[in-house]
């Protein structure tokens, strides 16, 4: 089983819509949770952490369940711009901020 | 300031041939990092170096050798390139007590 496991899409919605996106991981132990922001054939941006109480940046809202072992991207009122491939990252409880663990990604187009 | 550069852009050799893929930051980073990156998979640690002076192994390291020439540089060489290490390959950065790693543009890798 993957470390990191998310859905690879894609994700076809219309402007204006809104989509969730959820990953999954296997270490209870993992630390710290965020969520990068990959555009095609170009390199990956952080877009926001994610905190146990769920946080919000504007459109996007990330909320992190330690129970089940999620986390979830829900963007809305989406823009043509937000069309992306969304990255889920997990840090582990051993090596520290040194060994990022990435999901494979998970691809949303938003089309007019 | 360009951040995190990486050289070359895209590169083709045959199997046996050796490259290094050269990559500065001017951000006065000191932590590094290489990964690569495969279709339908995250991005996958080969080596980073916590600071000037120290490498280590990630979780991809063999075919691979690094070199952390000074705070600003850190190379990847292939002494012997084989068609699995056919990939993107990303270097990073990381200023000490941020999490937020900051990527170069990439290096698209073919090896015949």
């Amino acid at each position: 089983r993957k470390e990191v496991e998310q859905d690879p899409g894609p994700f076809n919605v219309p402007e204006g819509a809104t989509v969730a996106f959820n990953c999954t991981y296997s270490n209870s132990a993992s630390q710290s949770f965020f969520w990068y922001r990959q555009d095609c054939r170009k390199e990956p941006k952080l877009l926001m952490s994610v905190y146990s109480s769920g946080n919000e940046d504007g459109r996007f809202t990330a909320q992190l369940n330690r129970a089940s072992q999620y986390i979830s991207l829900l963007i809305r009122d989406s823009k043509l711009s937000d069309s992306a491939t969304y990255l889920c990252v997990v840090i582990p409880f051993s090596g520290g901020y040194n060994k990022l663990i990435f999901g494979a990604g998970t691809r949303l187009a938003v089309h007019p | 300031n360009a951040g995190v550069t990486q050289t070359p852009k895209f590169q083709v050799l045959k199997t046996g041939q050796s490259m290094t893929l050269q990559c500065a930051q001017d951000m006065n980073h000191n932590s590094m990092y290489w990964y690569r990156q495969d279709p339908g998979m995250g991005l996958r640690l080969i080596y980073y170096s916590a600071s000037e002076g120290t490498t280590d192994k990630g979780e991809v390291p063999n075919g691979y050798n690094v070199s952390r020439l000074n705070k600003r540089e850190f190379s990847l060489r292939l002494e012997s390139a084989a068609p699995s290490q056919t990939s993107v390959y990303f270097c990073a950065s990381r200023t000490g007590g941020s999490y937020e790693q900051y990527f170069g543009p990439g290096t698209r890798l073919t090896v015949t």
